[in-house]
């Protein structure tokens, strides 16, 4: 059965204390690995896409990457308003467009 | 511009009543994606449009859910006789063209409450 598992399910980090945030996965055939940040009461926000195991993508103090079993969000130097709940989401390569989705991580940022 | 947009934003019912939930995507997307997302999880799939048919339904739980998308842009998700178990968030999402690997944009969610 196709699965998508995030840990750790919260991690609190000190303004400035850069860590990552893990997504594996196992699927069938992978088409394409997203991530997604989401605040308390709003929708996702997309933040990338990653194809092929070893591309990597970057944003302000984002970096994801992605292997052939996981992928990992890694946050540099990480500021309050980076606290939100960061999920990732597969989307496979027979059937359809859905996404399936991990629970999340959440993650605070303390000043 | 736009983004996408769902309404109500919160709704409170009583069991067994019928409601509606509409989402208006964004403004040129032929794809239309319905999912929904129960506290601390992610969301989860229901169903998924191009234009105007339903090209996956594979996700609604049951046959007291129903979607429709008539002109292939707006669509509005229906439950009958509603359950306490169907409070949850459902969200809305659009992309341009449905393809692989494109983005899905989210909208801010609809709010169900089952009393």
């Amino acid at each position: 059965e196709d699965q998508v598992t995030q840990s750790p399910e919260a991690l609190r980090l000190q303004e400035g204390e850069s860590s990552s945030l893990n997504c594996s996965y196992t699927v069938s055939g992978l088409r394409g690995l997203f991530w997604y940040r989401q605040d308390p009461g709003k929708g996702p926000e997309f933040l990338f896409t990653l194809y092929s195991a070893g591309e990597e993508k970057e944003k302000e103090r984002l970096k994801a990457t992605l292997t052939k079993k996981e992928s990992f969000l890694h946050i540099t130097a990480p500021k309050p308003e980076d606290s939100a709940t960061y999920l990732c989401a597969v989307q496979l390569n027979f059937g359809n467009e859905k996404l399936t989705f991990g629970t999340g991580t959440r993650l605070t940022i303390i000043p | 511009g736009a983004g996408v947009s769902q309404t109500p934003s919160n709704k409170v019912t009583e069991k067994g009543k019928y409601v509606e939930l509409r989402c208006d995507p964004i403004s040129g997307h032929t794809a239309l994606y319905w999912y929904r997302q129960s506290l601390g999880q992610g969301p989860e799939f229901l169903i998924y449009f191009q234009g105007t048919g339903a090209a996956d339904d594979s996700g609604l739980p049951n046959d007291r859910f129903f979607a429709v998308r008539p002109e292939g842009s707006v669509s509005t998700l229906k439950i009958q006789r509603t359950e306490r178990g169907d409070s949850a968030v459902y969200l809305c999402a659009s992309s341009l063209l449905g393809g692989p690997q494109e983005t899905q944009y989210f909208g801010p969610g609809t709010r169900l409450l089952v009393l």
